[in-house]
């Protein structure tokens, strides 16, 4: 399988510790994105990176939040001391500069108790 | 700011009925690309199509068609003779025609195909 792949697919820890996601994108893309979705609503625009640049961040990234993308392929996206309303699916998208369209992949799921 | 909105939150169909879903959306660019997607149980979000706004063509594809009307700022979805495994999340979004590329989503439309 080459598409978008992210891990750990669930994740429940408790409020106050740090959580870490991975995102493995699609091999040739040099785009990456990262949304989070919450329950009944669509995805919501965190930040993106180009290459191992990252170009944007949205304000919903609070400080708490860090992504990376090192060497420009895989990406992590970490939240530190959690909070109940960190609960929510993180995806990861990948594209590339032909593509207009992001390849998602099926999400990490965070639960904060 | 670009907005898209999908004020149908859930329809529900018997197999083989047509249905449409809506997609309005607000952006200042005059340039701009429009996408469905398609969310199943499993969550992964499936690209279905994208439209630039140069384009206002109408697409079909097998029982898919879409209607993009510039005029009225909306890009409608037609399933013709649904069918159970049609049953999904369904979600519209825009892009600006810059770097960024990011996509802004509607909040979704949830399609339950009955048998």
């Amino acid at each position: 399988d080459t598409g978008v792949s992210q891990d750990p697919r669930h994740k429940i820890t408790k409020r106050g510790q740090n959580v870490t996601f991975r995102c493995d994108p699609i091999s040739e893309h040099n785009r990456l994105y990262w949304y989070r979705q919450t329950l009944g609503q669509g995805p919501e625009f965190l930040t993106y990176f180009q290459n191992e640049a990252q170009l944007e961040k949205s304000r919903l990234l609070s400080d708490r939040f860090s992504a990376e993308r090192p060497k420009g392929s895989f990406s992590t996206l970490e939240i530190q001391r959690t909070e109940q309303g960190d609960s929510a699916m993180y995806l990861c998208a990948s594209s590339s500069n032909m593509d207009r369209e992001l390849f998602f992949g099926e999400g990490s799921r965070l639960t904060v108790l | 700011a670009q907005k898209v909105t999908q004020a149908q939150t859930e329809i529900s169909v018997v197999e083989k009925e047509d249905v449409t879903l809506d997609c309005v959306y607000e952006t200042r660019d005059t340039t701009y690309y429009l996408f469905w997607y398609k969310q199943p149980p499993s969550g992964e979000l499936v690209f279905l199509i994208r439209r630039n706004s140069f384009d206002e063509q109408n697409e079909i594809s097998g029982r898919y068609s879409w209607n993009f009307q510039k005029s009225t700022s909306s890009f409608n979805f037609t399933i013709t003779a649904s069918q159970v495994v049609d049953s999904a999340v369904y979600f519209c979004a825009l892009s600006d025609i810059g770097g960024r590329r990011a996509l802004t989503f509607g909040s979704g439309t949830r399609l339950q195909v009955q048998p």
